[in-house]
């Protein structure tokens, strides 16, 4: 079965510092990857993915990720934090059950909180 | 614009009564899912569909149900057999098949029980 694991509950960074949130991930073939953020009582927004390809990828609002396969990890990183980055993250992986039906699998999301 | 339609955002439903929460995109993708959102549980999958009138149960079924008799709309009926239904709802799309995109989602829907 598939999975994603997101260590960190809560993450708190000074504006203006650089930034990580953690994410391994466990799926049969070939990971697919997603990043998404959910500000409060709002829906998820995509952010960036890993199809194939360069293991750094580049997404919005200048966040990117690095793809790491021997280490099953997909972090998310910025360079520079800033205070309105303060959201709810989530790391997701597309796999295949079975049937051969797609499913999406998300972690349980951290917390990043960017203090002024 | 191109998106995903949830309503209501928010409803009150009293122990005992069913209640019907609504997803509709205009993306023309073929491939739609139900999640809840609990505080600290993530998002977790309820439901899925890859085509008109097939859907699979996802790892958390148990009290719902759905349909999908139309591309746009993708239903999601809480039952009074759920437990525990006081959650947040979030129905999401994507173009489904053998894509590797993101999915897009609703703004979510907010059901507690009373």
């Amino acid at each position: 079965a598939q999975s994603v694991a997101q260590p960190e509950d809560q993450v708190n960074v000074a504006e203006g510092n650089p930034l990580t949130v953690k994410c391994t991930y466990s799926v049969s073939g070939n990971p697919y990857l997603f990043w998404y953020v959910q500000y409060p009582n709002r829906g998820l927004q995509f952010l960036l993915k890993y199809i194939t390809g360069d293991n750094l990828v580049k997404g919005s609002y200048g966040f990117e990720a690095e793809f790491n396969k021997s280490q099953t990890s997909f972090h998310l990183k910025k360079p520079s934090a800033l205070v309105s980055d303060s959201a709810l993250y989530f790391c997701a992986v597309r796999g295949w059950n079975s049937g051969g039906y797609q499913k999406v699998t998300f972690g349980i999301g951290t917390k990043l909180q960017v203090i002024p | 614009d191109g998106g995903i339609t949830q309503s209501p955002k928010y409803l009150f439903r009293k122990e005992g009564q069913n209640v019907t929460l609504s997803c509709e995109q205009n993306l023309n993708h073929d491939a739609m899912y139900w999640y809840r959102q609990d505080p600290g549980q993530g998002l977790r999958l309820i439901y899925y569909s890859q085509i008109v009138n097939d859907f699979q149960k996802g790892d958390i079924a148990e009290g719902y149900s759905v349909s999908r008799e139309k591309k746009e709309s993708f239903p999601l009926t809480v039952t009074s057999a759920q437990k525990n239904p006081t959650a947040f709802y979030l129905c999401a799309s994507s173009p489904g098949g053998a894509s590797t995109g993101e999915l897009f989602f609703g703004e979510g829907s907010r059901l507690t029980v009373l």
